[in-house]
């Protein structure tokens, strides 16, 4: 595609239910990363694959979260038992190669989770 | 400590203002330097990168990295109304896109 798509745009969850939210990264990106960004703060690192397999998943907060990508594409970041500090917005950025210096690393529009 | 620490603002400035933007950061080893600016409900989109001490200018903004005291700067010059957004700066800490980022300024530019 064009960009980065993320789904669902706004997810609104009751505390203790478990939400998928999916990322379409840019065609032929094989760098994917999942970063949160809570109110008022910077992006927090989630996790990073390259392909299919996730060589820094250091950024998850606890066991509550996961994350996959399949045919090195898309990527779905799971989070199970939700509860209100997992009230953020859920970024899904892309790149061409590893992320170092020429390869810009691109983002989604972002996923807006609140856990009522 | 923060890996990277970010002047939290927020600013507001009159149209036609020069903008200062400023980050601290900790870790010596970092190589590459990003501004990125988030519209309301948007994502990241990145504005400029760098990855030596010095300035860097496209058009109306310079980024500027010093090295020596670990301080990153992103100037906007003539600042329009559509420069209001949220500047993030972020750091390259790894070799495969891991970004560290600031907390982030909001900059709003009145007409």
């Amino acid at each position: 595609g064009a960009g980065v798509s993320q789904s669902p745009s706004n997810k609104v969850t009751e505390k203790g239910k478990d939400v998928e939210l999916r990322c379409d990264p840019i065609s032929g990106h094989t760098a994917l990363y999942w970063y949160r960004q809570s109110l008022g703060q910077g992006l927090e690192f989630l996790i990073y694959f390259q392909g299919n397999s996730a060589p820094d998943k250091s950024g998850l907060p606890s066991d509550r979260f996961s994350a996959e990508r399949t045919g090195g594409s898309v990527s779905t970041l799971t989070i199970q038992r939700t509860q209100q500090e997992d009230s953020a917005v859920y970024l899904c950025a892309s790149s061409s190669g590893a992320g170092a210096s020429g390869n810009t690393i691109y983002f989604g529009e972002g996923s807006w989770l609140t856990v009522v | 400590q923060k890996e990277v620490e970010q002047d939290p603002g927020p600013l507001s400035v009159p149209e036609g203002a020069i903008v200062s933007l400023n980050c601290t950061y900790s870790n010596s080893a970092f190589q590459y330097f990003m501004w990125y600016r988030q519209y309301s409900r948007k994502g990241p989109e990145l504005l400029m990168y760098t990855y030596s001490s010095g300035n860097k200018e496209d058009g109306r903004f310079t980024a500027q990295v010093d090295k020596s005291s670990k301080y990153i700067s992103l100037f906007i010059r003539d600042s329009q109304p559509s420069d209001s957004a949220t500047y993030l700066c972020a750091i390259l800490g790894t070799s495969y896109g891991k970004l560290t980022f600031g907390q982030g300024t909001i900059l709003t530019v009145h007409p």
